[in-house]
């Protein structure tokens, strides 16, 4: 597609509840990377992927937290047994490689609420 | 370690100068720059990868200076548009950096520009 495109753009859950949230990155682009911003506060890195694999899953919270990423393109992040510290602003971004020349190409996030 | 930016935040009037900072303790590999409106996703500036690099567009560019621990994003006679919240993003892993795409974000600087 022209941009990122992720899904719901806003997602509303109850507390202990499970919630997939999708990227559909830029066709083409091999790296793609989860990021999370809460109120006022910078981006927090959660997972990135080169292809299908994910080298570094070291910013992941806790292990309620899980991606995966198939056929080189759709990534879902999923959200187990979610709590109110959960809500944030989920923000994927891809980019052409994982080459350090590369800026990224940001979705609009999701905006994820934990009552 | 997170990259320092400066200031916190700027008010401009129209047609004012400002520059934002991004300091480090250690050398970066390189140094990322954003733009994010508020609601909005974060959009992609300029990458600068050399000590003594400097670049630009229209009038928004910055620099790199020699020992790679400061960069600083200038913007010159500035427009309403360029309201928004600014954050460098540098690669955590300064060794393996042509491979590690994790970034890590200074907190941002918000820039205000009134009529």
């Amino acid at each position: 597609g022209a941009g990122v495109s992720q899904s719901p753009s806003n997602k509303v859950t109850e507390k202990g509840k499970d919630v997939e949230l999708r990227c559909d990155p830029i066709s083409g682009h091999t790296a793609l990377y989860w990021y999370r911003q809460s109120l006022g506060q910078g981006l927090e890195f959660l997972i990135y992927f080169q292809g299908n694999s994910a080298p570094d899953k070291s910013g992941l919270p806790s292990d309620r937290f899980s991606a995966e990423r198939t056929g080189g393109s759709v990534s879902t992040l999923t959200i187990q047994r979610t709590q109110q510290e959960d809500s944030a602003v989920y923000l994927c971004a891809s980019s052409p490689n994982q080459g350090a020349n590369y800026g990224y190409t940001f979705g609009s996030g999701t905006r994820l609420t934990v009552v | 370690q997170q990259p320092v930016q400066s200031p916190q935040a700027v008010i401009l009037r129209e047609g004012e100068d400002a520059v934002i900072n991004c300091s480090s303790s250690k050398a970066l590999y390189s140094v990322h720059w954003y733009r994010q409106k508020h609601g909005e996703a974060p959009v992609f500036l300029m990458i600068l990868l050399k000590g003594g690099e400097q670049k630009g567009h229209d009038k928004i560019s910055a620099s790199f200076n020699e020992k790679k621990q400061q960069s600083s994003l200038y913007l010159t006679a500035s427009q309403l548009s360029y309201s928004g919240t600014y954050f460098c993003g540098t690669p955590e892993a300064y060794y393996n950096a042509g491979n590690n795409r994790k970034l890590i974000w200074g907190l941002g600087t918000s820039l205000a520009v009134n009529p």
